[in-house]
């Protein structure tokens, strides 16, 4: 069985411009989660959907990153334009469903996506 | 203050040894608690999942909870060298989606031969 698949794995980019990151969750996966993690500091929380709906929003920086997952399969992120401090590794993780017990619960991340904004 | 924190190290060890991993916070609501191994340019891999105070074996690794105190432990025995990776704990709340996690900030873990 696939695991996440995150593209690109690396991108590098010039403050102003805008990237956008692709992920593919397990198949059969309703839930997607968006993490970063900016150098020195921990992973943490952007966002989560459930299928096609955003569930939940409230670790997004600003406007300037929209998420979205058509059809409730795979899910971009684009940072438009990109800032210097938008710099990291872009985590992507999906779960089975919203109920409790490990086999559902469990979160499969994917390798991430290296983001570095000169 | 952050929700939680966590050692980075780093941690070096010889083959063998018991390795003892901690993390305290200061969110009551957190009731979930959980490990994660991370490799070198790979994502964070779970390794125990733990819910409420108390123990949890797996093989090597054993897993603490002590809500009373807002720790948290992984043990790990007869340390190997494959065990060398970033740990890094994690906890949700109840009432939260189950897969919004708060990381600690990771201890780099190295197991030399």
């Amino acid at each position: 069985e696939a695991g996440v698949t995150q593209f690109p794995s690396h991108s590098v980019i010039e403050k102003g411009q805008t990237v956008t990151l692709r992920c593919d969750p397990i198949s059969g996966h309703d839930n997607l989660y968006w993490y970063r993690r900016v150098m020195g500091k921990e992973i943490k929380f952007l966002l989560h959907f459930v299928k096609e709906s955003k569930q939940d929003e409230s670790g997004m920086p600003n406007n300037r990153f929209l998420a979205e997952r058509t059809g409730g399969t795979y899910s971009t992120l684009k940072v438009q334009p990109a800032e210097l401090e938008d710099s990291g590794v872009y985590f992507c993780a999906s779960s089975l469903q919203e109920v409790r017990g490990l086999a559902n619960e469990k979160l499969f991340f994917g390798s991430g996506t290296q983001l570095s904004v000169l | 203050q952050k929700e939680v924190e966590q050692d980075p190290g780093p941690l070096s060890v010889p083959e063998g040894a018991i390795v003892s991993l901690n993390c305290t916070y200061s969110n009551s609501a957190f009731q979930y608690f959980m490990w994660y191994r991370q490799y070198s340019r790979k994502g964070p891999e779970l390794l125990m999942y733990t819910y409420s105070s108390g123990n949890k074996e797996d093989g090597r690794f054993t897993a603490q909870v002590d809500k009373s105190s807002k720790y948290i432990s992984l043990f790990i025995r007869d340390s190997q060298p494959s065990d060398s990776a970033t740990y890094l704990c994690a906890m949700s709340a109840h009432g939260t989606s189950y897969g919004k996690l708060t990381f600690g900030q990771g201890t780099i873990l190295t197991v030399h031969p």
